[in-house]
């Protein structure tokens, strides 16, 4: 069974960058036909995609975010990376790390999540 | 960007009755990349429905999805206590993943 597990500082001063993990168990993170993907969402708010990477390591970005994103994967720890340069308090969300589940070519839905972490941003 | 717009933002409704939320996209949208969501307080979103209407593992066949274009439907056919809960509708498009804002299904 897949577990995605975020880890990170739970809190980050403005201006700063954002730096999180997620720490895939039970699959290969360079094996299949996935996109592993981080998405986030402010308290009481709905959810906002922030990019994604395959197993190739070709990445894309939310335009409205790409200026600041990176995403990497380090495939001799099975982990998935996140970093979100000069931060404000518009960036204080839970963030998660999911999989994007393609078979043939066809999307099978996202899944599974890890459970998120909660990354305030202020001094 | 391709928005997606849920309706109703509230659906009160008792256990046993039926639920029908509604995803409506600004442009038309490929049905491969069309998925809905359950999120619970404090958890993460759940896989329910992708393709439009098949349902992911484990996922009761009470939840079905339908619609093409630029409308899309979650159907419940009979609420149980613990499809109380907010959902999301999901699509990729214009190389970005998008989702709704989302319909809380409530107690009445």
């Amino acid at each position: 069974q897949v577990q995605l597990q975020e880890s990170g500082p739970g809190l980050v001063k403005p201006s700063q960058t954002l730096s999180l993990t997620c720490t895939v168990s039970g699959d290969s993170i360079s094996g299949g036909s996935y996109y592993w993907t981080w998405i986030r969402q402010p308290a009481g708010k709905g959810l906002q995609w922030i990019g994604r990477i395959y197993t190739s390591g070709r990445t894309s970005y939310n335009p409205s975010l790409r200026s600041r994103v990176t995403i990497s994967v380090d495939t001799s720890k099975n982990q998935l990376s996140l970093k979100l340069s000069s931060v404000t308090a518009a960036d204080t969300a839970v963030y998660y790390c999911a999989r994007e589940i393609f078979s043939s070519g066809w999307y099978e839905g996202t899944d599974p999540w890890g459970q998120g972490t909660l990354v305030t941003v202020s001094s | 960007e391709i928005v997606l717009t849920q309706s109703p933002g509230t659906l009160p409704l008792s256990p046993g009755e039926r639920a029908t939320l509604s995803c409506r996209a600004s442009q038309s949208v490929s049905s491969t990349y069309l998925a809905w969501y359950q999120q619970k307080p404090g958890q993460a979103p759940r896989l329910l429905i992708y393709g439009v209407s098949s349902r992911a593992t484990g996922i009761p066949d009470r939840f079905s999805g339908s619609g093409s274009g630029t409308d899309f439907t979650l159907t419940i056919s009979r609420l149980e206590p613990e499809d109380f809960a907010v959902y999301y509708c999901q699509q990729y498009g214009s190389s970005a993943w998008t989702f709704g804002q989302g319909t809380k299904v409530e107690i009445k």
